[in-house]
């Protein structure tokens, strides 16, 4: 099992470019998670899902956007990147049920936009 | 609305001595979870251990342990006799029931052990 994966590993984009990120996680995960995470923040949550075909926002939805088209796949987009949108960006999944199921995390792509 | 507190930034310690995380949460719910993770140099997040807010008993695993305390709403880590590999980014994070089960993260203490 490959866990949770993560696509681009690194990224550099000029202001005002889109991407889209990519997670895939092959453990049949019902939840999945971007957060993002900056020095001195932590990690601040974008959107999640809960279930294929649902999304919803976290703590710091502005200037993203997300699907989950496929239970397997959590797709992050940028419309426009902004400076302040450079960060180290990681996807998370769990089972459904309680909130006592932990996260499982990818490995991060770091992006920086000029 | 959650929050999670780590006040130290940074810890510096030389190999064998013991060193304490601390973490201090707050929330109105009487039914919580709350998690520690690791993030070494390698950049992952790896999962240590949770804590339901009905159990306060400590946990001990290996040279790691945990004291949970409600009354103080502390959920503190402790490594016993640390080693060059235990440098690295500590998390702690609340869970509550409901709304996709967010983790609130607090923002990390940056755990350096030297020889």
């Amino acid at each position: 099992n490959a866990g949770v994966t993560q696509t681009p590993k690194f990224r550099v984009l000029k202001t005002g470019q889109s991407m889209t990120l990519l997670c895939a996680q092959d453990m049949n995960h019902e939840y999945m998670y971007w957060y993002r995470q900056d020095p001195g923040m932590g990690l601040r949550l974008i959107h999640y899902s809960v279930g294929e075909g649902t999304t919803a926002k976290g703590e710091v939805p502005d200037g993203y956007n997300v699907s989950r088209l496929k239970k397997q796949n959590f797709l992050l987009g940028l419309e426009s990147a902004a400076p302040s949108q450079t960060s180290v960006y990681f996807c998370a999944s769990r089972l459904s049920g309680g909130p006592y199921n932990e996260q499982f995390f990818g490995p991060g792509t770091r992006l920086t936009v000029l | 609305a959650q929050k999670v507190t780590q006040a130290q930034t940074e810890i510096s310690v030389v190999e064998k001595e013991d060193v304490t995380l601390d973490c201090v949460y707050e929330t109105r719910d009487t039914t919580y979870y709350l998690f520690w993770y690791k993030q070494p140099p390698s950049g992952e997040l790896v999962f240590l251990i949770r804590r339901n807010s009905f159990d306060e008993q400590n946990e001990i695993s290996g040279r790691y342990s945990w004291n949970f305390q409600k009354s103080t709403s502390s959920f503190n880590f402790t490594i016993t006799a640390s080693q060059v590999v235990d440098s690295a980014v500590y998390f702690c994070a609340l869970s509550l029931p409901g709304g996709g089960n967010k983790l609130t993260f607090g923002t990390g203490t940056q755990l350096k052990v030297e020889l």
